[in-house]
């Protein structure tokens, strides 16, 4: 099946500073990616959706100068999370869809396990 | 998209079926129904959709009932490695918002030695 990895798997930041996550559609174009948050004991929620090459649609209520997220390639999306504080800890969980994976099957990542202190 | 709602739990014991029942009575009829899992601190995982035939593939059968108000996800032979939480999701497959998921609490599936 399609393959969707993250990076970092884990990561712990200190309150203020700013951490980027990498999500990479390994044996496919993905055309679009979808960044979710998952708090502990509770469903993933979608925060964005990202088209190769333009910019991302914010879910209502997610701050889009907080979480930025970039396209910039059919296999690459990356999620900043600025300035983060205690309550950005969360399970991030990226998707990818397009290409010759078809247009709407969603492959999700691993996941990145954010701490932050 | 039309809502689903699925028990809270179940629980099933190693190499029997599981069925995972899940109610979509609002289903439109350009809406298909989706099948992922989530195993703890993993990404989800796809496991098997439909429009209103019945689809079988490696992992699971989805059982979609005449009048599309209803499915059940199908695991013929529960293993340990089966216990996660099973969401159903109903979406349009058209363009632009249409591909969103939405995911809502799930079964949590035990399967017991």
């Amino acid at each position: 099946g399609a393959v969707v990895s993250q990076h970092p798997s884990r990561v712990i930041c200190k309150s203020g500073t700013s951490v980027k996550i990498e999500c990479r559609s390994l044996d496919f174009q993905a055309t679009t990616m979808f960044w979710y948050r998952q708090f502990p004991k509770q469903s993933l929620m979608l925060m964005a959706t990202s088209n190769e090459g333009s910019k991302a649609t914010y879910e209502q209520g997610v701050e889009k100068d907080k979480f930025l997220i970039n396209h910039a390639s059919l296999t690459l999306s990356t999620l900043t999370v600025t300035s983060a504080h205690p309550e950005d800890s969360s399970f991030y969980i990226c998707s990818a869809s397009g290409g010759n994976r078809g247009t709407y099957e969603q492959y999700f990542g691993p996941g990145t396990r954010l701490t932050v202190t | 998209d039309a809502k689903t709602t699925q028990p809270p739990s179940m629980d099933c014991a190693e190499g029997r079926a599981a069925n995972l029942p899940c109610n979509h009575s609002t289903i439109s009829g350009n809406e298909y129904v989706y099948w992922y899992r989530q195993i703890h601190s993993q990404g989800p995982q796809y496991i098997i959709h439909g429009l209103k035939n019945n689809e079988t593939n490696e992992m699971a059968s989805l059982i979609i009932t005449e009048d599309r108000k209803s499915s059940t996800l199908i695991l013929p032979h529960a293993t340990l490695r089966d216990t996660a939480v099973y969401y159903c999701i109903v979406r349009k497959n058209s363009g632009g918002s249409n591909y969103k998921l939405t995911f809502g609490k799930g079964t949590l599936l035990t399967v017991n030695p």
